[in-house]
Order: structure tokens, then sequence, then C-alpha cells
């Protein structure tokens, strides 16, 4: 246990619809981190929360969008889904707001659009 | 964030050391090295970090020449349950710009 908790773990949906996904970080982690992985693109980073505020955006569609809670957990929001976004999305949780220290990943959540 | 090179795949038999080399040429002063192993369906996990030399750990050890352009993680005696993708990163730690990962090696042990 990461003691970084996705949930949930598996997801299957139809096109068109909208999900949820929740993130709890490690106890004492600040930053939040949204990552997607697909078997042809590999670990995508989406975005980033620090206490609270976003700090950090990459290739995040406008269809999807998150934010971070005042008891920092973090929700992904994904909408209008389409077959080609289904992955597994990790989220991973780090102390600092900034840098290269160790980021703990939890064990995913899999998606798969229908 | 400098750019890194490693092999795509590569195999090994049980009870063998692995050596993954990453190939980092413009890498910056303030640049570390780190590696995530992550295993089928599950999120990478840390490994080892380091600024130059060797570090070494429980799990591998780190060799990072003067000229810091390559490193090479080394995995003592693998077992089937090292099979896994092993990624390569460089970057800042007090930078601004989160770990970006690359395609990593993924390694397979065969028994």
């Amino acid at each position: 246990d990461s003691g970084v908790t996705q949930t949930p773990k598996h997801l299957i949906t139809a096109t068109g619809q909208r999900v949820t996904l929740r993130c709890s970080p490690r106890s004492g982690d600040l930053s939040v981190y949204w990552y997607q992985q697909s078997l042809d693109q590999g670990l995508q980073f989406l975005i980033q929360y620090y206490n609270g505020e976003e700090r950090a955006k990459g290739n995040i569609l406008e269809r999807f969008s998150a934010q971070q809670f005042p008891d920092l957990h973090s929700e992904l929001n994904l909408s209008s889904l389409e077959l080609g976004d289904s992955a597994l999305y990790f989220c991973a949780s780090s102390i600092r707001d900034r840098g290269n220290y160790g980021y703990t990943f939890g064990s995913g959540t899999r998606l798969t659009v229908v | 964030l400098a750019k890194t090179t490693q092999p795509i795949s590569m195999d090994s038999y049980e009870g063998q050391e692995v050596n993954i080399t990453c190939s980092h040429n413009n890498i910056a002063t303030n640049d570390y090295i780190t590696w995530y192993q992550q295993f089928p369906s599950q999120g990478p996990r840390f490994i080892i970090q380091g600024y130059k030399t060797k570090v070494t750990n429980e799990v591998a050890s780190l060799f990072i020449p003067a000229d810091r352009k390559s490193s090479t993680l080394s995995l003592p005696r693998v077992s089937l349950s090292d099979t896994a993708v092993y990624y390569c990163l460089v970057a800042m730690n007090s930078g601004n710009t989160p770990l970006v990962f690359g395609k990593g090696t993924r390694l397979s042990v065969i028994a």
C-alpha cells in the first residue's frame, strides 16, 4: 500500500457519459498530480494541484477538469467520454509544490469507455 | 527538462545482473537523475535517485559518470518479480515542472 488511495479501481461507462475519479494523497503530502496512461501514449501528465490550487497543466483535454478539496483529496472529472479516453488514470502525491522529489503513485483507476 | 534515451526493451535470465543505461546528453547542472519502476497495472514506484558517482540502496545501484551525460541502473540478481518497465527521469529537485515520463525500458526476466 503506497498510501495514495484511488477509487474506483475499475470503471466501465458508455460514450458521452461523465465520470469522477477520486484520489486521496499520502498523509502529509500537499501536491496531487494526475496522469493518464494508455497503451500507445505512455504516461501523460494531466494536471497538478498544490494545497487546493492548480499549479501546473499538461495535456489535459477541455472535457476534463479537476479540483483539490480542503481535506486535500482530489477529483478528476471526465465528461463527454470517447472511446479514446479508455486508459489507466493515476494519481500521485508529493510533499512539495515543485521539484523532482519522490512522487508516490496510487494503484490507478482503469477506465473503459464502450 | 533534459531529454532521456533508454532501450525500449531488455531480456534477462533469473539470477543475472541487469544494467539499464540511460543517455541524457543535455543534463543541466541542477538536474538529478531518478529511476522509477512500474509493474503491470500498477503505478510507478520510486527506486533510486542520484546526482553523481554511485548511489546504492536495498533495491538497486545507480552509477553516474563524471560528465553525467548518462547513468546506469543496476539490478543485482534479478528474479521473475523484477519484470517491469523502468523509467529514467532527469529533472531539477527544485524545478517547477512536474515529472515527465518517457516510454521507459521494458525488462522481461525469464526463468
